[in-house]
């Protein structure tokens, strides 16, 4: 099993840029996760869905923040306009289940600065 | 709401020593689950250890077990024969098993050292 997917590992863009952010969840997985990494804040969930539908999105952090999980098998978290605020990690977890004491697996992240 | 909190910004221990990094929670629930994740610096987030909160054995994996207090809403990492590779940041997670919500609710980190 490959494990979670993402990609880009690295990305780098100027503010105002579109930057689009996309997972590939282990096969079987029907939860998906979007979580953000930054100094200030730690780790905090941005939005999460199950069956590819979004159930909570009240940590998106404002209206330049999308994500889409057009099917079980891809997902993506788009910035559009940018802004250099949005410089972190972003990390992508799927896992089984809405309910489920499995822990949710972690893909490699995403390290986004915007300039 | 939640909370998660790791009192110790910074660890360090001896290599083949043991360490036990600090974690306590706040919920109004009685059906969690709690974990600690390792990320090195990969940036990967591994899991290290979990506890469903209706056990009350200490859950253990090899050179890694917990202390679980329910009623203190305590939940630390106990690393015994502290190997190089331990070196980390080790986070604490609350996951709610009581709703449908599934989120992870992170504590603040605890970057350990070990020193050989």
């Amino acid at each position: 099993d490959a494990g979670v997917i993402q990609s880009p590992r690295h990305e780098v863009t100027e503010m105002g840029q579109e930057v689009t952010l996309r997972c590939k969840p282990i096969s079987g997985h029907n939860s998906l996760f979007w979580y953000r990494q930054t100094m200030m804040r730690g780790l905090e969930l941005l939005i999460y869905f199950n069956n590819n539908v979004p159930i909570d999105d009240s940590g998106m952090p404002e209206d330049r923040f999308s994500a889409k999980m057009p099917n079980a098998s891809f997902s993506t978290l788009k910035i559009q306009p940018s802004e250099p605020r949005d410089s972190a990690v972003y990390f992508c977890a799927t896992g089984r289940g809405a309910i489920n004491p499995n822990e949710q697996f972690f893909g490699p992240g995403t390290r986004l600065t915007v300039l | 709401a939640q909370t998660v909190t790791q009192s110790q910004p910074e660890m360090s221990v001896q290599e083949a020593e043991t360490v036990t990094l600090s974690c306590t929670y706040d919920t109004s629930e009685s059906d969690y689950y709690l974990f600690w994740y390792k990320q090195p610096p990969s940036r990967q987030m591994i899991l290290v250890i979990r506890q469903e909160a209706y056990k009350q054995q200490n859950a253990t994996e090899n050179r890694f077990s917990v202390n679980f207090q329910k009623a203190a809403k305590s939940f630390s990492l106990k690393i015994s024969d502290s190997q190089l590779g331990d070196a980390a940041m080790y986070f604490c997670a609350y996951r709610s098993g009581e709703t449908s919500g599934s989120r992870l609710t992170f504590g603040e980190g605890t970057q350990l050292t070990v020193n050989p």
